[in-house]
């Protein structure tokens, strides 16, 4: 069945940098587009990026632009998050989440891992 | 940027049916998803394309869409339905994910 294992979370001070992974099985990583979504504690879902099937096209949300970095590595099944100029507003729980559609991206999310804690703190 | 407003919450007797509303500006012209969370748990995507279930989704979930609402139902609900609901779109015009705020369903 499909599986997503995100790691990397933890405490870092603002400013600092933290690199989120998201290790997937039971599916052809390859072939669907895949996302990073955060929650803040007590609060709605925030969708972070995006980055396509083959790794050609990225797209982020305006709140991390710039900032963080979506890339992936299809060789190991295995997305990643380069997060940095940590801000104490980016403390959530991300998660790792796959695409709906092969080949392409629809933004729907039909796979979601447990998440991953970042708490941006001094 | 745009909006989408759902109301903070619902309660529901079981057995009856849930009704939950997404309001957009012409929402009727995007694709809507709906995302099931208990409590401590990941999301779970109940509906997409306005009213299409993913496999091992009850047929008790359905969603409609039209002008500027969207609505989840949930026929014959049960305890097992106690959670937060998202809706969501993809924002085509800014290149933006949106959810909604959030729903949480109460079942009495």
């Amino acid at each position: 069945q499909v599986q997503l294992v995100e790691s990397g979370g933890g405490v870092v001070q603002p400013g600092r940098s933290l690199r989120l992974s998201c290790a997937t099985s039971g599916f052809s990583f390859g072939d669907y587009g895949m996302h990073w979504v955060r929650q803040a504690p007590g609060k709605g879902l925030e969708w972070v990026a995006v980055i396509s099937f083959e790794g050609s096209n990225e797209y982020y949300a305006d709140s991390v632009k710039g900032r963080f970095t979506i890339s992936r590595d299809n060789s190991k099944n295995t997305l990643s998050l380069q997060m940095s100029s940590l801000r104490i507003e980016d403390t959530a729980l991300y998660y790792c989440a796959k695409d709906l559609s092969e080949y392409n991206y629809n933004y729907q999310f039909d796979y979601w891992g447990r998440g991953t804690l970042v708490t941006v703190s001094s | 940027s745009y909006v989408l407003t759902q109301p903070p919450s619902v309660s529901v007797a079981p057995g009856q049916t849930a009704r939950i509303t997404c309001g957009g500006n012409n929402i009727g012209s995007k694709t809507v998803q709906w995302y099931q969370q208990r409590p401590g748990q990941a999301p779970v995507l109940v509906v997409y394309d306005d009213n299409d279930r993913p496999s091992g989704i009850p047929e008790r979930f359905s969603g409609s869409n039209s002008g500027n609402a969207a609505t989840l139902n949930i026929n014959r609900v049960e305890d097992g339905d106690e959670a937060d609901y998202y809706c969501q779109v993809w924002d085509g015009s800014e290149d933006q994910v949106v959810f909604g705020g959030g729903t949480k369903l109460t079942v009495l």
